[in-house]
């Protein structure tokens, strides 16, 4: 089983829809969960933390869920400009900061 | 302010050679991530530094793979012997320091083609 995994998509979505993405994780011990967003040929960047209580920013909500070992992101009202690729990240407690990427999920928002 | 950069940002290499690929961090991070991203995949963890030093080393691939970091600033990851599958994006993170909670900023990769 891989530390972290994504449904690779892709999601295909109209502009002004609702687009939800999962992603499971393995070490139940796990410390710190991430999204990143990385478009098509460049390097990735922090979308948004992921904490306990779940948190939002604009249009984009994180939640995480331990019990489970998944954690989640909504985006609302897509855009044509949240076209891309997003990352889920976790730090697995392997006594170091080891960081997992998941190998993301592919979204595209049509006109 | 200057982001992370890498050097260079695209070689073609053959079979059997040794290359160096660089990563200068953001001023002032003291946490170094390498990374491997193969067409179409996500981002393979190779290692990481705190300062000069190395805790994890647990993904490089195979002993070809080496890494170092001086002065608690630039890293160089060196590959010998280089094999066609070591053809992917490398890519280079800093952060202010490693650990739980903080952003890693990446550079812009270093695309190796090995023929």
């Amino acid at each position: 089983r891989k530390e972290v995994e994504q449904d690779p998509g892709p999601f295909n979505v109209p502009e002004g829809a609702t687009v939800a993405f999962n992603c499971t994780y393995s070490n139940s011990a796990s410390q710190s969960f991430f999204w990143y967003r990385q478009d098509c040929r460049k390097e990735p960047k922090l979308l948004m933390s992921v904490y306990s209580s779940g948190n939002e920013d604009g249009r984009f909500t994180a939640q995480l869920n331990r019990a489970s070992q998944y954690i989640s992101l909504l985006i609302r009202d897509s855009k044509l400009s949240d076209s891309a690729t997003y990352l889920c990240v976790v730090t697995p407690n392997t006594g170091g900061f080891k960081t997992i990427f998941g190998a993301g999920t592919r979204l595209f928002v049509k006109a | 302010g200057a982001g992370v950069s890498q050097s260079p940002s695209n070689k073609v290499t053959e079979k059997g050679k040794d290359v160096e690929l660089r990563c200068d961090p953001i001023s002032g991070h003291t946490a170094l991530y390498w990374y491997r991203q193969s067409l179409g995949q996500g981002l393979e963890f190779l290692i990481y530094f705190q300062g000069n030093s190395a805790p994890d080393k647990s993904g490089l691939p195979s002993d070809r793979f080496s890494a170092e970091r001086t002065g608690g600033s630039v890293s160089t990851l060196t590959i010998q012997r280089t094999q066609q599958e070591d053809s992917a994006v490398y890519l280079c993170a800093s952060s202010l320091v490693p650990g739980v909670g903080y952003e890693q900023f990446f550079g812009p990769g270093t695309r190796l083609t090995v023929l």
